[in-house]
């Protein structure tokens, strides 16, 4: 199993850019999730999906859009880019839907910059 | 609300010695308690979880955790350090819906040789 798969790596956008980062899981998880990684405060759930067609929101969702079309896929979409946006992101998986005792695993995040 | 507090930014240890990274936490409810690490450049690691049960649990990588209920706390620990075990080492515990996993903000250790 590649577990959980991010692309790409590194990205730099322009402000009012939009994009898509990409994340995908084959281990057949029903829960999916993404968080950004900011010095100093940890990360922090942005979106997050039980299943697929059903998503919601977490913590920090505002400038965010998420779908979830298969089990495999939860891609995340800035619709326009702000400074404010460059973090780390993160994509996590686990088992079972809203199961507080599951394991998340994490893949290996994406770096991006708003300029 | 839940919450978790990581009290020190900086943990630093000579290899050999044992370490503990701090982590006290907030919930009502059941506490499901979990350690993360982040190396360098990488996605971040599950090391261990505590769900119920004996206080101390066993992780990867030769690492342990103590639960203290009384004193809400779920220290990292590990009897002998490697320069290797350097890296950012989150606490987070897991919010009573299972929507998420709340993180403190990370204890950095760095281990000297």
């Amino acid at each position: 199993n590649a577990g959980v798969t991010q692309t790409p790596k590194f990205q730099v956008l322009k402000t009012g850019q939009s994009m898509t980062l990409q994340c995908a899981q084959d281990m057949n998880h029903e829960y999916m999730s993404w968080y950004r990684q900011d010095p100093g405060m940890g990360l922090r759930l942005i979106h997050y999906s039980v299943g697929a067609g059903i998503t919601d929101q977490g913590e920090v969702p505002n400038g965010y859009n998420v779908s979830r079309s298969t089990t495999e896929d939860f891609p995340l979409r800035l619709l326009s880019a702000a400074p404010s946006q460059t973090s780390v992101y993160f994509c996590a998986s686990s088992p079972n839907s809203l199961a507080p005792t599951d394991t998340q695993y994490f893949g290996p995040g994406t770096r991006l910059t708003v300029l | 609300a839940q919450s978790v507090a990581q009290p020190e930014d900086q943990v630093n240890v000579a290899e050999g010695n044992p370490l503990t990274v701090k982590c006290t936490y907030s919930v009502s409810g059941n506490p499901y308690l979990f350690w993360y690490v982040q190396y360098p450049n990488r996605g971040l690691q599950f090391l261990l979880k505590y769900i119920t049960g004996d206080n101390l649990v066993k992780g990867s990588y030769g690492f342990e955790a103590e639960f203290n209920k009384s004193q809400t706390s779920f220290h990292l620990k590990k009897p002998s350090a490697l320069v290797s075990d350097s890296a950012l080492y989150f606490c987070a515990v897991r919010d009573q819906a299972g929507t998420a996993l709340i993180f403190g903000k990370g204890t950095t250790l760095s281990v000297s040789s």
